[in-house]
């Protein structure tokens, strides 16, 4: 079936770049999403890109596609500790989203 | 905005009770889901329902069954809590044909089952 995959855990020095990374198995995906869960919150939606889309920039959040390998990745320039969260990627299918496991995103001072 | 409210953030229930979550969204959204949420397993799709008394399981309903009376409601049902079932639940809404199938999240209730 469908899957997304992420890594769990990414620690970055403020003021670095955060680079989050996601493949999933679905060719047939319409949007692609990044959402964003601060501590004891529900998600958010942070960004999305079209499937026909090879990149979106959004101030300091870049989404770079790559559909031939099935990769999505999420780059946050100037990191800082109000960013530390879990991001989810995620892909449409019918109607529904796949979720990846999230990856703890830990930004130190 | 959007709100998507649940109806507890905490919840401390007995092995075997019967157990209500509640979700309620406010922007007359036709599509409802319910996610469980465990640490390095993402979210995962317990039901879905596009419209009103209509379900359709997703990738984990046993030991759940849902409820949609209402078109801004969308309960979920643990019929006999057990243990296993101790996790983050969360309500999400959409709209049918909406832009990007963008679903909004609640605030999530953390249920532990002792």
């Amino acid at each position: 079936g469908e899957d997304v995959e992420q890594s769990l855990f990414l620690s970055v020095r403020e003021g670095d770049s955060s680079v989050i990374n996601c493949t999933y198995t679905d060719s047939s995906s319409t949007y692609l999403y990044w959402y964003k869960q601060e501590p004891g919150a529900g998600l958010q939606l942070l960004t999305y890109i079209f499937s026909n889309m090879d990149m979106k920039q959004d101030q300091r959040l870049t989404v770079l596609l790559n559909k031939k390998d099935k990769h999505l990745s999420l780059r946050i320039a100037d990191t800082q500790t109000g960013d530390s969260a879990i991001y989810f990627c995620a892909e449409t299918h019918t109607g529904k989203l796949i979720f990846g496991q999230g990856t703890t995103l830990q930004v130190k001072p | 905005d959007v709100k998507v409210t649940q109806s507890s953030r905490y919840l401390v229930k007995r092995t075997g009770e019967k157990v209500f979550l509640e979700c309620v969204q406010d922007m007359d959204h036709e599509n409802m889901f319910w996610y469980r949420q465990d640490p390095g397993l993402g979210l995962r799709l317990i039901y879905f329902s596009y419209d009103v008394k209509m379900k359709e399981k997703g990738d984990i309903p046993e030991g759940y069954s849902v409820s949609r009376e209402k078109k801004e409601r969308f309960s979920l049902i643990l019929e006999s809590a057990s243990t296993n079932q101790t996790s983050m639940y969360l309500c999400a809404s959409s709209l049918i044909g909406g832009m990007r199938d963008e679903q909004y999240f609640g605030p999530g209730t953390r249920l532990t089952v002792t």
